[in-house]
């Protein structure tokens, strides 16, 4: 069945340092991978995608994604993070065919010190 | 132009209570999702549908759950006889191609049952 991954609940970093959140996916067929950002109390946005071609994908607030088929990871970076990063963090994998839902992994939960 | 909106924000229902949850999709949209996002975790997949279709209510947890689309545009979600662990936050997500690749999310309906 299919599944996402999020190993990291919880993670504090300083303003300024780098970020990188994971995500394992579990898919039979090329996934179309997907990060979003929930804010409290907000909806979801989306922050990139990846559907085919170049596996490092630019999105918006400075983030970017690599999609390794090897290591079924779709991991979020960001070189310098800031204090309105601070937020909940999901991956998602697209289910493809006539629906594509979305399945979702439980999100990291990133804090920021200043 | 405007987002998907969802009413009410806030919803707190006796147990046994009927609710009616409103979505409002990006005008023009195809395809119209509805995601169940309980405490801690990641939203799950409920319902979908594609104008005024539901082609698919596998995520629906039990025939207490029942999702509308009448018109192609406003969705509605109902649950009867709420119970305590239909508390969570609901989503409502469109697209505007079938199967909708790419999901737009509306900030959501948070349901309280007491």
């Amino acid at each position: 069945a299919q599944s996402v991954t999020q190993p990291d609940i919880h993670i504090t970093v300083s303003e300024g340092a780098s970020l990188e959140l994971r995500c394992n996916y579990s898919y039979g067929a090329t996934p179309y991978l997907f990060w979003y950002v929930q804010s409290p109390g907000q909806g979801l946005q989306l922050l990139l995608k990846y559907f085919s071609g170049d596996t490092l994908v630019q999105g918006i607030k400075g983030f970017e994604a690599e999609f390794k088929r090897s290591q079924s990871s779709f991991n979020l970076r960001k070189p310098s993070v800031h204090w309105s990063d601070a937020a909940e963090y999901f991956c998602a994998v697209g289910y493809g065919g006539a629906t594509n839902k979305l399945i979702f992994g439980t999100g990291t939960l990133l804090a920021v010190q200043p | 132009g405007a987002g998907v909106s969802q009413s009410p924000r806030y919803k707190v229902a006796k147990r046994g209570q009927d609710v009616a949850l409103r979505c409002d999709p990006i005008s023009g949209h195809v395809s119209l999702f509805w995601y169940q996002q309980a405490l801690g975790q990641g939203p799950e997949f409920l319902t979908y549908f594609q104008n005024e279709a539901q082609l698919d209510k596998s995520g629906l947890p039990s025939d207490r759950f029942f999702a509308e689309r009448p018109e192609g545009s406003v969705s509605t979600l109902k649950i009867q006889r709420t119970q305590q662990e239909d508390s969570a936050v609901y989503l409502c997500a469109s697209g505007d191609t079938r199967g909708a690749n790419e999901q737009y999310f509306g900030p959501g309906t948070r349901l309280t049952v007491t």
